[in-house]
């Protein structure tokens, strides 16, 4: 059974910095990976999808990575912005039937 | 990306009663459907996956007749939970299938008092 860990589970940070969020996955047979955002209250924005034969994905400021071999993945979020806090989810995808299994996320506070 | 319209964001409703959620696709037709369920400071975790017109396929654990779901039309899935108890209380949310990616509705957030 596929299991998706997210570390750190809550992250402060000031404006302007740049940051890392780590999410790793036990089974590396996976079709492809995503980050997406959630706030508070709202559902879920689809970040960065990253297929298993790609290594990176970049939009804008964030950029992630993936190593399907031992099951890692980052998102990097480069001169945060306070609009960046929210929840950031990384769920991966088993086989070709698009069942996402998530991560519990990671709570992200910019402070202006 | 795709458009998925959930409703309603928010509901209380007292146990024992039953409560309808709708996600419709507003701009594409969406094959496959994915009902979550997200308890607080948990993951969201797949409840059960549909199909149109036929039915649907539920996770281990996730009782089928609690948690009917209809997936009539490639723009319509519909989620009742039945009896409602306190526990049930969670974040619903669905995902609508095209492609290789999941379009996610805005989520309802379901309280049972």
């Amino acid at each position: 059974k596929q299991e998706v860990t997210q570390i750190p589970a809550a992250l402060s940070v000031p404006e302007g910095e740049n940051l890392v969020l780590n999410c790793s996955f036990t089974d590396s047979a996976i079709y492809n990976l995503q980050w997406f955002r959630q706030d508070p209250g709202k559902g879920l924005t689809s970040l960065l999808l990253i297929q298993s034969s790609q290594r990176e994905q970049t939009s804008g400021r964030l950029n992630a990575s993936l190593d399907k071999s031992s099951g890692r993945s980052t998102l990097y979020i480069a001169a945060s912005q306070p609009g960046d806090s929210a929840t950031y989810l990384c769920a991966v995808t088993g086989g070709s039937n698009y069942k996402l299994t998530f991560g519990k996320g990671t709570l992200l506070t910019v402070n202006p | 990306g795709a458009v998925v319209s959930q409703h309603p964001s928010w509901v209380i409703c007292k146990s024992g009663t039953s409560v309808k959620i709708e996600c419709r696709s507003l701009d594409f037709q969406a094959t496959t459907m994915f009902w979550y369920r997200q308890f607080p400071k948990q993951s969201l975790m797949l409840m059960a996956t549909s199909n149109e017109g036929s039915k649907a396929t539920y996770e281990q654990g996730v009782e089928k007749d609690k948690f009917l779901i209809n997936h009539a039309s490639l723009t319509l899935s519909t989620l009742t939970v039945t009896s409602a108890h306190p526990e049930d209380s969670s974040f619903y949310i669905c995902g609508e299938g095209t492609g290789n990616t999941i379009y996610f509705g805005e989520g309802s957030w379901l309280t049972v008092v």
